[in-house]
């Protein structure tokens, strides 16, 4: 089963900073790759996810990531942040035809004002 | 458009006993997951269901099963329960089996296991 590694699981930023979040997977194949995000007090939401196609792939509210096939490699970024972006951010990835998630430990992020 | 609901919000069982937690999909899904989120980690694949059958399953012990009704709502049953299975169980729905379908997660249930 694929393993999924975020490194820096605690970020602490000033507003307007960049952002970008490391994420790892195990084994290559056809992969799918997700972001997840958890702001306080509300579920997981889903950010960006990666199928096929650009591997640069645009998600809500200004993040984007990147897929690097040949590094394992999906990391999340955002060129300037908010206050608003304080969550929990998790990386996730499954084999293809295989829906079961393998989520890396998460990264708390916090935006100072 | 309901989104995936879960129930109850939260739960306080005592070591042994044993624990039915419920999930209601995203309409217009047929495929249930469940995951277990321990305190300070990711979420880890429990096991998934899809036309009432169990597809998929992850690195867990029998104590835990599961069901799916033709509603495709989901049970997820703990039985014997051990204070390392306090967590919060997150259920996620997704349109069919397969590999290119989002999830969409529901607010999840805290057990508490003392």
């Amino acid at each position: 089963a694929q393993s999924v590694s975020q490194h820096n699981h605690h970020v602490i930023l000033s507003e307007a900073a960049s952002l970008e979040l490391g994420c790892n997977y195990s084994y290559g194949g056809t992969v799918n790759l997700f972001w997840y995000v958890q702001y306080p007090g509300q579920h997981l939401q889903l950010l960006l996810k990666y199928f096929s196609g650009d591997p640069l792939v645009k998600g809500i509210k200004g993040f984007e990531a990147e897929f690097i096939k040949s590094k394992f490699s999906f990391n999340l970024r955002k060129p300037s942040v908010q206050w608003s972006d304080t969550a929990e951010y998790f990386c996730a990835v499954n084999d293809y035809g295989n829906n079961r998630l393998a989520f890396g430990k998460g990264n708390q992020v916090v935006v100072i004002p | 458009d309901a989104g995936v609901t879960q129930s109850p919000t939260h739960l306080i069982k005592t070591r042994g006993q044993q624990v039915t937690l419920r999930c209601s999909p995203k309409s217009g899904h047929d495929t249930v997951s469940w995951y277990q989120q321990a305190l300070g980690q990711g979420p880890q694949f429990i096991f998934q269901y899809y036309e009432e059958e169990e597809r998929q399953r992850g690195n867990f012990p029998d104590r835990f099963s599961g069901h799916q009704f033709p509603n495709y709502s989901s049970e997820l049953n703990v039985n014997a329960l051990l204070l390392g299975d306090s967590a919060l169980y997150l259920c996620a729905s997704s349109l069919k089996a397969g590999g290119q379908n989002e999830q969409y997660f529901g607010p999840g249930t805290r057990l508490t296991v003392t």
